[in-house]
């Protein structure tokens, strides 16, 4: 059973101080490892595709990484502004289905 | 841009109604999708449509039938609710292939669906 777990469940940080969230999986055939963010009462909104091992992406105080088990969202400096549920799922071609992990909740404080 | 357009936005029915969940996207995509979302769950697949004329089941089909209208449009219908169906309902659309360029799912905001 396909499977991907997010931790920790809530991070608070303060303005500035930076960390990681991990996503691990299982997911047969996997094609792609996706992260998303959603704010509250809205939909995910698309942030980061990676597709192999090694792949870095980054997108502003976001820098997304990819092992052949795990994903981490590194957030750099943060703002409150980053204050979101952060949530990652892996991704296989059959049907381009996505299975969803369960999410981080950042809090950053000012 | 409207992306993925969901309708209505919250709904209160009684068990054992029925109603039907709209979703249209203007991005020429070809799959589309209706996951539900439940505090500790997660994001769980109902049902997909890869591609114009094909429908399957999710991790979480009992209780819903969906219709892919056409390209652009696909509806996910509750025939008889139920309390458990109370949740957030958000419809996505992706391009076909996974391994294009920044693929994605864009996701509407979301059906708020209470089931007293």
């Amino acid at each position: 059973e396909d499977q991907v777990t997010q931790s920790p469940e809530a991070l608070r940080l303060q303005e500035g101080e930076s960390s990681s969230l991990n996503c691990s999986y299982t997911v047969s055939g996997l094609r792609g490892l996706f992260w998303y963010r959603q704010d509250p009462g809205k939909g995910p909104e698309f942030l980061f595709t990676l597709y192999s091992a090694g792949e870095e992406k980054e997108k502003e105080r976001l820098k997304a990484t990819l092992t052949k088990k795990e994903s981490f969202l590194h957030i750099t400096a943060p703002k409150p502004e980053d204050s979101a549920t952060y949530l990652c799922a892996g991704g296989k071609a059959a049907g381009n289905k996505l299975t969803f992990g369960g999410g981080t909740r950042v809090l950053v404080k000012p | 841009n409207a992306g993925v357009t969901q309708t209505p936005k919250f709904q209160v029915l009684k068990t054992g109604q029925s109603m039907t969940l709209q979703c249209a996207q203007d991005m020429n995509h070809n799959s589309m999708y209706w996951y539900r979302q439940d505090p500790g769950m997660g994001l769980r697949l109902i049902y997909y449509s890869a591609s114009e004329g094909t429908t399957d089941k999710g991790e979480v089909p009992n209780g819903y039938n969906v219709s892919r209208l056409n390209k652009r449009e696909f509806s996910l219908r509750l025939e008889s609710a139920a309390p458990s169906q109370t949740s957030v309902y958000f419809c996505a659309s992706s391009a076909y292939l996974m391994t294009a360029t920044n693929y994605g799912y864009t996701f509407g905001s979301g059906t708020r669906l209470t089931v007293v």
